[in-house]
C-alpha cells in the first residue's frame, strides 16, 4: 500500500530557530501533499496544501512567511518552520494522495517543540 | 463552506458490544466522499471505511459499518464487537470530488470497558 513517510518524528528546538521537516511519498508520486496542524486534544487542522512545482496555497490565517513549503519533486515535501516561537508547539502531519479519488495516506506526524 | 460535525466529544463502550460514533456535515455540493479516520496514542491517521456520496449502499469493512443517509447529510460509524485496540480518536471527515482537501469533524475519542 502506499506509505508517507515523515521526518523528524520529534524535534525540539529554540526560540528563534528554523526547523525543516520533511514528507515523502515512499512508493508512489504525490503530486499534492498537504500539511495539517494538530493542537492537544483537537482536530487536524489544514495549513497548506503543497502542490508539486508551483507555490504552495495557505489557509486562511497562516502565515506563509513563517510556514514556508517546498514540493520540489512528486516525492518530497518540506514545510520549515522559521523563526519558531513556543506558540508553534504542535503535533504536524502531512498527507498525500497516489491519485484522484484515492484517500488520503498520511504521514506519522511530528512533534515540535519550541522552547 | 462545508462544516464537519462530531457531537459526541468521548464515548466508551464495553468490550464486545457495539457503539455507534455521530457525524453530521454542511454541503452544498452533491458529489463528494466521507471517511472516518482512526488516530490511536501512536497519533497516526488510519482510515477506518469510505463512502462516496453517490452510494445508496452503506459501506462496510469488517466490523465496522456506516449508516450514511445523504437527505440528512448524516454519516454515523457502527463498531461492533468492540476491542481493546479500537481505543482512539476518531474523526469524520468530508471530501469534495475533484478536490483532494479534506475537512475534519473535531473528533469523539471511543474508550473501551475491559
Amino acid at each position: 500500500g502506499a506509505v508517507v513517510s515523515q521526518h523528524p518524528s520529534r524535534v525540539i528546538c529554540k526560540s528563534g530557530t528554523s526547523v525543516k521537516i520533511e514528507c515523502r511519498s515512499l512508493d508512489f508520486q504525490a503530486t499534492t501533499m498537504f500539511w495539517y496542524r494538530q493542537f492537544p486534544k483537537q482536530s487536524l487542522m489544514l495549513m497548506a496544501t503543497s502542490n508539486e512545482g508551483s507555490k504552495a496555497t495557505y489557509e486562511q490565517g497562516v502565515e506563509k512567511d513563517k510556514f514556508l513549503i517546498n514540493h520540489a519533486s512528486l516525492t518530497l515535501s518540506t514545510l520549515t518552520v522559521t523563526s519558531a516561537h513556543p506558540e508553534d508547539s504542535s503535533f504536524y502531519i502531512c498527507s498525500a494522495t497516489d491519485r484522484a479519488y484515492s484517500p488520503l495516506h498520511f504521514g506519522n506526524g511530528t512533534r515540535l517543540t519550541v522552547t | 463552506a462545508q462544516t464537519v460535525t462530531q457531537s459526541q466529544p468521548e464515548m466508551s463502550v464495553q468490550e464486545a458490544e457495539t457503539v455507534t460514533l455521530s457525524c453530521t456535515y454542511d454541503t452544498s455540493e452533491s458529489d463528494y466522499y466521507l471517511f472516518w479516520y482512526k488516530q490511536p496514542p501512536s497519533r497516526q491517521m488510519i482510515l477506518v471505511i469510505r463512502q462516496e456520496a453517490y452510494k445508496q449502499q452503506n459501506a462496510t469493512e469488517n466490523r465496522f459499518s456506516v449508516n450514511f443517509q445523504k437527505a440528512a447529510k448524516s454519516f454515523s460509524l457502527k463498531i461492533s464487537d468492540s476491542q481493546l485496540g479500537d481505543a482512539a480518536m476518531y474523526f469524520c471527515a468530508y471530501r469534495v470530488s475533484g478536490n483532494e482537501k479534506l475537512t475534519f469533524g473535531t473528533g469523539t475519542r471511543l474508550t473501551i470497558i475491559p
